[in-house]
């Protein structure tokens, strides 16, 4: 069974332009979670989808957005990027639908904002 | 909002001794808490979880335990090996929520 796929690897970009990630889940797996990795602050949460639907989202400003398609991949959006944006990001994907479970990363898409 | 506070941020042992990474969490809603290993450069995979209803569980060197009461769990290596060196990061998260909130992490270290 293949893992959870995440492209780009590495992204450069400039401050003010936009990126857009993508997560593909593990086949089967319906919850798709993103995180923010930074070497002082762990792992953030971002937002959580199931079936197409954001079910929960954590503190981060509104320039972060996702949305999942009806095949469970999910995609991840930043506007306006700032040098704080700088990050590694990982999704996760688990197959828990009411109860949670364990979560299967990807190998992360690191932002570096310029 | 929820916090998951874990401690230390780094931990330095001995080959053959024990770890223990401790964590406290905030929403007493909280009824799953996994605990994931991030080797560097690559993703954090769990290691062990654990769910309310129960206070301990064990898996070879490894085990957790919890006490909801306290809002507290811990994470307990035994007869640690060089190979056990890597970033441990505890998590709660709840039914319903469907948020996951992950501590700071503990970066362990074992000598040899």
């Amino acid at each position: 069974k293949a893992g959870v796929t995440q492209t780009p690897r590495y992204l450069i970009k400039t401050r003010g332009q936009q990126v857009t990630l993508s997560c593909s889940p593990i086949s089967g797996h319906r919850s798709v979670s993103w995180y923010q990795q930074t070497p002082g602050q762990g792992l953030q949460f971002l937002f959580e989808y199931f079936s197409e639907t954001q079910r929960n989202k954590g503190n981060f400003p509104g320039r972060f957005s996702g949305r999942q398609f009806s095949n469970s991949r999910s995609e991840m959006n930043v506007s306006t990027l700032e040098l704080g944006d700088s990050a590694l990001y990982l999704c996760a994907s688990s197959g828990g639908r009411r109860e949670p479970t364990e979560a299967f990363f990807g190998q992360g898409t690191r932002l570096t904002v310029v | 909002g929820e916090n998951v506070e874990q401690h230390p941020s780094t931990l330095s042992v001995q080959e053959g001794d024990s770890a223990v990474i401790k964590c406290t969490y905030s929403d007493s809603a909280s009824n799953y808490f996994p605990w994931y290993k991030q080797e560097l450069g690559k993703r954090p995979q769990l290691i062990i979880d654990i769910r309310s209803n129960v206070g301990e569980k064990k898996d070879q060197r490894i085990a957790v335990t919890l006490n909801k009461t306290a809002k507290h769990f811990s994470l307990h290596i035994t007869e640690t090996q060089p190979e056990d060196s890597a970033v441990y990061f505890c998590a709660a998260s709840e039914t319903g929520g469907f948020k996951t909130i992950f501590g700071a992490g503990t970066r362990l270290f074992v000598k040899a």
